[in-house]
């Protein structure tokens, strides 16, 4: 089974600042990592799959890069409706299928 | 517009079982895979498995492979997921994610979820 290990914990930053997030996984998945947004109360919503394409509807503001082990999520200039939990997930050595840990992304 | 609507909440005890709908509209029903992911109360999201909706045919994580069961019903494009043996471990929201077509481990769409509690 793939581990998903998500940095840092929590991050506090203000809106209008830039926000890094990161994800090693514990052996290469490719670019099959992709990175889902949950707000409190709902359900996770897919923002980025194949390590950097966007999916339908996301701002331009969210990217993702990486390969192999190491993958970053990166939101150039955080919104106030940007403050949630970030998972990544693996597809590429599945069943099963896995999420990291999460990082909550928190106003400063 | 993709619209993926599940069951209410639910309330069971410890060794029963737990039967929730997922029923999806505004797209082609058969055309994606659908697969359940739960999430304990603060934990990161667990996939459970998947099913081929076009075949019929599930395939289950190993962890609950035992205890799982998922079913479809194309003429009301609605997905059943089964639970037996509850725990208390067991309580979680559980989802309903559809699998983006034509990659169908991409989960492009989510239910709105359903809490099952497992209490005595």
């Amino acid at each position: 089974e793939i581990v998903l290990t998500q940095s840092p914990a929590t991050l506090s930053l203000s809106p209008g600042e830039r926000a890094t997030l990161s994800c090693r996984a514990s052996q290469s998945v490719g670019s099959y990592l992709a990175w889902y947004q949950q707000k409190p109360g709902q359900a996770p919503r897919l923002l980025i799959y194949d390590a950097s394409n966007r999916a339908t509807g996301i701002p331009a503001r969210f990217s993702g890069s990486g390969s192999g082990t190491d993958f970053t999520l990166t939101i150039s200039s955080l919104q106030p409706e940007d403050f949630a939990v970030y998972y990544c997930q693996q597809r590429s050595n599945w069943p099963p299928i896995t999420f990291g840990q999460g990082t909550r992304l928190e106003i400063k | 517009q993709v619209h993926i609507v599940q069951s209410g909440a639910e309330v069971r005890e410890p060794g029963a079982s737990v039967k929730i709908s997922c029923k999806a509209s505004g797209y082609t029903f058969v055309s994606h895979a659908i697969h359940w992911v739960r999430q304990a109360p603060g934990q990161r999201p667990e996939w459970m498995g998947w099913i081929n909706v076009g075949t019929g045919t599930p395939k289950y994580s190993q962890r609950f492979q035992d205890r799982v069961t998922f079913t479809r019903d194309t003429s009301a494009s609605t997905i059943y997921m089964e639970m037996s043996s509850l725990r208390y471990e067991d309580t979680a929201t559980y989802y309903c994610v559809r699998g983006q077509r034509g990659n169908y481990d991409i989960f492009d769409s989510w239910g709105q979820g359903s809490l099952v509690t497992v209490s005595s």
